[in-house]
């Protein structure tokens, strides 16, 4: 069955530091991949997406991702963290047209 | 980008009155559509999808008499929940894929049933 597994349901981190949220995904093929982020009462805003050739992707606020096929892996950077930061953070896969999600991972960032 | 606009933001309504959330694609044409719920602190969890045109697949364990789907056009699909209690209080996001690879996500609708 086609899945995506977020491993950290939460992660704290402080200002400044880096950053790194896993995500591994079960396809028949290699799949679409995006990274999500939602804050509070909102909508999900697309960071990256990978489809095929550079396994580097980057994408918005500094975030970048690597698809290692080797691992089944998707997981998202980000050098240095941003109070502003702090929200869910969605991966999720596509076969078609139709989206599979991670269960979320909540990044808080203290000062 | 292709932009999606669901309306109401939020609500909230009596018990047993019904709420229709709009969802819009207002760049593109969407045959498809895909309503999820989110509850909180949980992801999202794909309820039906909205076929322009036709009738509205709904995924398991989802009663399509309480959540009615209506995709009259290929800029709009509705969803109603009918006769609301309030374990229908959710966030409930719709989105709008364009081709295969891409989908689009409104800015959800935070209903409350008191």
């Amino acid at each position: 069955a086609q899945s995506v597994t977020q491993p950290d349901i939460h992660i704290t981190v402080s200002e400044g530091a880096s950053l790194e949220l896993r995500c591994n995904y079960s396809y028949g093929a290699t799949p679409y991949l995006f990274w999500y982020v939602q804050s509070p009462g909102q909508g999900l805003q697309l960071l990256l997406k990978y489809f095929s050739g550079d396994t580097l992707v980057q994408g918005i606020k500094g975030f970048e991702a690597e698809f290692k096929r080797s691992q089944s892996s998707f997981n998202l950077r980000k050098p240095s963290v941003h109070w502003s930061d702090a929200a869910e953070y969605f991966c999720a896969g596509t076969a078609g047209n139709q989206f599979y999600f991670g269960t979320g991972t909540s990044l808080t960032v203290i000062p | 980008g292709a932009v999606v606009s669901q309306h109401p933001s939020w609500v909230i309504c009596k018990s047993g009155t019904s709420v229709k959330i709009e969802c819009r694609s207002l760049d593109f044409q969407a045959t498809t559509m895909f309503w999820y719920r989110q509850f909180p602190k949980q992801s999202l969890m794909l309820m039906a999808t909205s076929n322009e045109g036709s009738k509205a697949t709904y995924e398991q364990g989802v009663e399509k008499d309480k959540f009615l789907i209506n995709h009259a056009s290929l800029t709009l699909s509705t969803l109603t929940v009918t006769s609301a209690h309030p374990e229908d209080s959710s966030f409930y996001i719709c989105s709008a894929p364009q081709g295969d690879t891409e989908a689009f996500f409104g800015q959800g609708t935070r209903l409350t049933v008191v």
